[in-house]
């Protein structure tokens, strides 16, 4: 079955440090990825998404993905990270083996980031 | 403002019972989906309605089914309650592609007892 992983559960950072979060999809076809956050006390919100084409897709808040298919990751990046960035990550797959409508969701990854 | 509404916001029931909780979608979605979080886990697929028709389903057992509504709004029912059914449920509304992403409402908090 289709599964997303999701290496990092907590990370911890200060202000301007550059972000990187891990997502790795099991092998299942043609596939569709997404991240998604939720900040505290919010519900989960897009951030981006892939479907094809530029395997660099870019989001909102500054956030941006890379696809890369040889290595089955989509990981999420940002430059420079805000106090505001704060919030849990989730990694999303839709397609494959799991089906044209569902989505996978990692088990996610929390942010916290340091004044 | 989610878009997607969903009802009641917490929720205690005992083992064994039955529950529905409720969700409005986005103005313009035709599709819902619901979700199961545990903590410390990411959502997981229960189901997703279009057209007022079961289009697909996780692996969740029977004691879970929904139902969608004419206007696109939709229940899920849990029934014979156990305690590991607690968690956070959540509802997703989308186009019927689901390929633009959901947009997910704030979720009911399920505590069995």
């Amino acid at each position: 079955a289709q599964s997303v992983s999701q290496h990092n559960h907590h990370v911890i950072l200060s202000e301007a440090a550059s972000l990187e979060l891990g997502c790795n999809y099991s092998y299942g076809g043609t596939v569709n990825l997404f991240w998604y956050v939720q900040y505290p006390g919010q519900h989960l919100q897009l951030l981006l998404k892939y479907f094809s084409g530029d395997p660099l897709v870019k989001g909102i808040k500054g956030f941006e993905a890379e696809f890369i298919k040889s290595k089955f990751s989509f990981n999420l990046r940002k430059p420079s990270v805000q106090w505001s960035d704060t919030a849990e990550y989730f990694c999303a797959v839709n397609g494959g083996t799991s089906g044209t409508y569902k989505y996978i969701f990692g088990t996610g990854t929390r942010l916290k980031v340091l004044a | 403002d989610a878009g997607v509404t969903q009802s009641p916001t917490h929720l205690i029931k005992t083992r064994g019972q039955q529950v529905t909780l409720r969700c409005s979608p986005k103005s313009g979605h035709d599709t819902v989906s619901w979700y199961q979080q545990a903590l410390g886990q990411g959502p997981q697929f229960i189901f997703q309605y279009y057209e007022e028709e079961e289009r697909q389903r996780g692996n969740f057992p029977d004691r879970f089914s929904g139902h969608q509504f004419p206007n696109y709004s939709s229940e899920l029912n849990v029934n014979a309650l156990l305690l590991g059914d607690s968690a956070l449920y959540l509802c997703a509304s989308s186009f019927w592609t689901v390929l633009g992403g959901y947009t997910f409402g704030s979720g009911t908090r399920l505590t069995v007892v």
